[in-house]
């Protein structure tokens, strides 16, 4: 099975801030990735696919980057509304999907 | 808008199956494939397994023993049965779709239901 692994598993930024994000896959995965963002009590959303690509109705401040084994996601200013937390998954091997372990971001 | 809403019981004795159906609204359930995935209490995501429209699946490897996804097309619904549960197995079950991708066969989720909480006590 292909583990992932994000960090930091918890981050405090205020808003306005620039976050960054890592996820790291335990063999390469070529550029199947996504980013989901998950508020409490809720469903997760879908945010980024294929690393890069950013959902539909998604803001641009959220973006992706990465390929092979080493993945980012990036805020590039933090919004009240993006307090959350954040999980990637791979989907390169289809017989066992597999997420990270949630990254918690949390007001400074 | 395509909607997914899961249903079944809240509380499940140990040894016993869980059972949940996810109603498919808003769109057909064919040409995608359809997933569980559960999230125990303050923990994270775990794919339980998914089916395609036409019947195939696949299962998570430390579940497959105990997992069964099933599909009915008539009624736009897929169901999850998971035998013998235990304490382990509480956590809020989500229903979620993948469109199907021709590289990789299963794309990320993008739709998903909004999660039923089932607990597993006596």
């Amino acid at each position: 099975d292909i583990q992932m692994t994000q960090s930091p598993s918890t981050l405090s930024a205020s808003v306005g801030d620039r976050v960054t994000i890592t996820c790291r896959a335990s063999q390469s995965i070529s550029s199947w990735l996504a980013w989901y963002q998950q508020k409490p009590g809720k469903a997760p959303k879908l945010l980024i696919y294929k690393a890069s690509s950013l959902e539909s109705g998604v803001p641009s401040r959220f973006s992706g980057s990465g390929s092979g084994t080493e993945f980012t996601l990036t805020i590039s200013s933090l919004q009240p509304d993006d307090f959350a937390t954040y999980y990637c998954q791979q989907y390169n091997s289809y017989s066992f999907l597999t997420f990270g372990g949630g990254t918690k971001v949390e007001i400074k | 808008q395509v909607q997914l809403q899961e249903s079944g019981p809240g509380l499940v004795k140990p040894s016993e199956t869980l059972s949940l159906t996810c109603t498919v609204s808003g769109g057909s359930i064919s040409s995608y494939y359809w997933s569980w995935i559960r999230q125990p209490p303050g923990k994270g995501l775990e794919w339980i397994g998914y089916i395609y429209y036409s019947g195939s699946t696949n299962y998570n490897p430390s579940l497959k023993s105990r997992v069964t996804i099933s599909v009915d097309t008539s009624k736009n619904q897929f169901s999850l049965k998971l035998s013998s549960v235990t304490a382990a197995d509480t956590a809020v079950y989500y229903c979620a779709r993948s469109l199907p991708d021709i590289v990789v066969v299963v794309g990320p989720f993008d739709y998903w239901g909004q999660g039923t909480l089932v607990t597993v006590s006596s």
